[in-house]
C-alpha cells in the first residue's frame, strides 16, 4: 500500500528554521515526482514545491512565496523526502502535506502543522 | 501561472439532489494532469478524480469528472450526507502547480 507520512512540525519563532520529513512506504520515492503543499488555517490549498525523480536528477521547483527560503531534498537510503524551511514568517503557518504522484494518481499524507509565532 | 477559478463559491443543495461544480483555467490544461479533491474539516484532501475523468480507488460512482482544455466539471449524481464538504480542483503538470480556490458544498 502506498503511504506517505509527514513529521517534524511544531512551533517556531519568526526567522527560525524547521525541517519536515516525509517517510514513504509501499513504493520507491526516487522513482516518482514528489510535492510539498500547504494549507493555512481557514484557507485553501497552496503548492510549495516539487522534486522530480531520479531520471531527471531530482530537479526542483518552488513557489515564488518560498523560493530562496525553502529547500526540498531526499535520502534514498531512508526512502524519505525533506523540506528545509529557513527564515520562517508568520504567513508560513500552515498544515504541510507531502504528495506523491504515481502514474498520474496523487497520494497525500495526513499533514504536519507548522506554527510560526513569537 | 495557470489560474483555476471554481464556481460557484458556495453551493447549497439537499441530499439526493445533483451537484455540478465547475473549474475554469486561464489557459489550456493537460487533461491527464487535472484532478478534483474533497476535503472535510480537519482532514487531508482526498483525491476523487484524476486525469479529469478517472475515479480514484474507492470513490463511489456517483462522482464523475468531465471536461478538457480550459473547462472541467465535477458532478455528484445524488448527494449523500457525507458529500457536504469543500471541493478543490488542481492542475499538476505546469509549474507553478495550482489549485482552485474551492467550492463549499453545504446542506440547504
Amino acid at each position: 500500500e502506498v503511504q506517505v507520512v509527514e513529521s517534524g512540525g511544531g512551533l517556531v519563532q519568526p526567522g527560525g528554521s524547521l525541517r519536515l520529513s516525509c517517510a514513504a512506504s509501499g513504493f520507491t520515492l526516487s522513482d516518482h515526482y514528489m510535492d510539498w503543499a500547504r494549507q493555512a488555517p481557514g484557507k485553501g490549498l497552496e503548492w510549495v514545491g516539487r522534486t522530480g525523480n531520479k531520471i531527471n536528477n531530482y530537479g526542483t521547483e518552488y513557489a515564488a512565496s518560498v523560493k530562496g527560503r525553502f529547500t526540498i531534498s531526499n535520502d534514498e537510503s531512508k526512502n524519505s523526502l525533506y523540506l528545509q524551511m529557513n527564515s520562517l514568517r508568520t504567513e508560513d503557518t500552515a498544515v504541510y502535506y507531502c504528495v506523491s504522484y504515481q502514474w498520474l494518481v496523487a497520494y497525500w499524507g495526513q499533514g504536519t502543522l507548522v506554527t510560526v509565532s513569537s | 501561472e495557470i489560474v483555476l477559478t471554481q464556481s460557484p463559491g458556495t453551493l447549497s443543495l439537499s441530499p439526493g439532489e445533483r451537484a455540478t461544480l465547475s473549474c475554469r483555467a486561464s489557459q489550456t490544461v493537460s487533461s491527464s494532469h487535472f484532478g478534483w479533491y474533497q476535503q472535510r474539516p480537519g482532514q487531508a484532501p482526498r483525491l476523487l478524480i484524476y486525469s479529469a475523468s478517472s475515479r480514484a480507488t474507492g470513490i463511489p460512482d456517483r462522482f464523475s469528472g468531465s471536461g478538457s482544455g480550459t473547462d472541467f466539471t465535477l458532478t455528484i449524481s445524488r448527494l449523500e450526507p457525507e458529500d457536504f464538504a469543500m471541493y478543490y480542483c488542481q492542475q499538476y503538470v505546469t509549474s507553478p502547480i495550482t489549485f482552485g480556490q474551492g467550492t463549499r458544498l453545504e446542506i440547504k
